[in-house]
């Protein structure tokens, strides 16, 4: 079946870049999606990326994505403490509208 | 720009009690999803309906249904709660019709606490 892999924590110091990493297994994967939780809230969407891209860069979020590996990543560059939270990736196919979550990335920004 | 509303957002039951979690989509979409967000967990997908209609179905126990409403508002009907049903629910909407329909948008989740 399906699956998202991703690391669990991650430490950054203010100012620095952060690399989030998410693999899926699934190649008929059409979407895929960076999402934010901070504690107790809801998901809140960061971005997206539509298989047939390589790139997409959305103000200080830069999103790669290596089909041929699965392997989809999240660079936020100048890391705040405000961009502390969970960052759950998610891929979805065209036609099952239904969304396979990764595990979470614990990001933390040490000030 | 209005969100999808969740409520109630906090709800404490017993075992083997009922409960009812309401969505309301963003106006204009026509597809709603639930997600079950265990502690320390990634979201779950549940069940999902697209104009009206059931359209997905995931990891949703027996004990639970849901439907979605000519208002495009839905509920998730819980019965025969146990402990591990605690978690946090979300919904989400997106529109299908307007070609959107891959991109979910989320409420802020109801956190259900079964004791």
């Amino acid at each position: 079946g399906e699956d998202v892999e991703q690391s669990l924590f991650l430490s950054v110091r203010e100012g620095d870049s952060s690399v989030i990493n998410c693999t899926y297994t699934d190649s008929s994967s059409t979407y895929l999606y960076w999402y934010k939780q901070e504690p107790g809230a809801g998901l809140q969407l960061l971005t997206y990326i539509f298989s047939n891209m390589d790139m997409k860069q959305d103000q200080r979020l830069t999103v790669l994505l290596n089909k041929k590996d699965k392997h989809l990543s999240l660079r936020i560059a100048d890391t705040q403490t405000g961009d502390s939270a969970i960052y759950f990736c998610a891929e979805s196919t065209s036609g099952t509208y239904k969304y396979i979550f990764g595990t979470g990335t614990r990001l933390k920004v040490l000030a | 720009a209005a969100g999808v509303i969740q409520s109630p957002r906090h709800l404490i039951k017993e075992k083997r009690e009922t409960a009812t979690l309401k969505c309301y989509p963003i106006p204009r979409h026509d597809t709603v999803y639930w997600y079950q967000q265990g502690p320390g967990q990634d979201p779950q997908f549940l069940i999902s309906f697209y104009e009206k209609m059931q359209s997905d179905k995931g990891s949703i126990p027996d004990r639970f249904s849901a439907q979605q409403f000519s208002d495009y508002h839905s509920e998730l009907n819980m019965s025969s709660l146990e402990l591990g049903d605690s978690a946090l629910y979300f919904c989400a909407s997106s529109s299908r019709l307007a070609g959107g329909g891959e991109t979910q948008y989320f409420g802020p989740g109801t956190r259900l606490l079964v004791l």
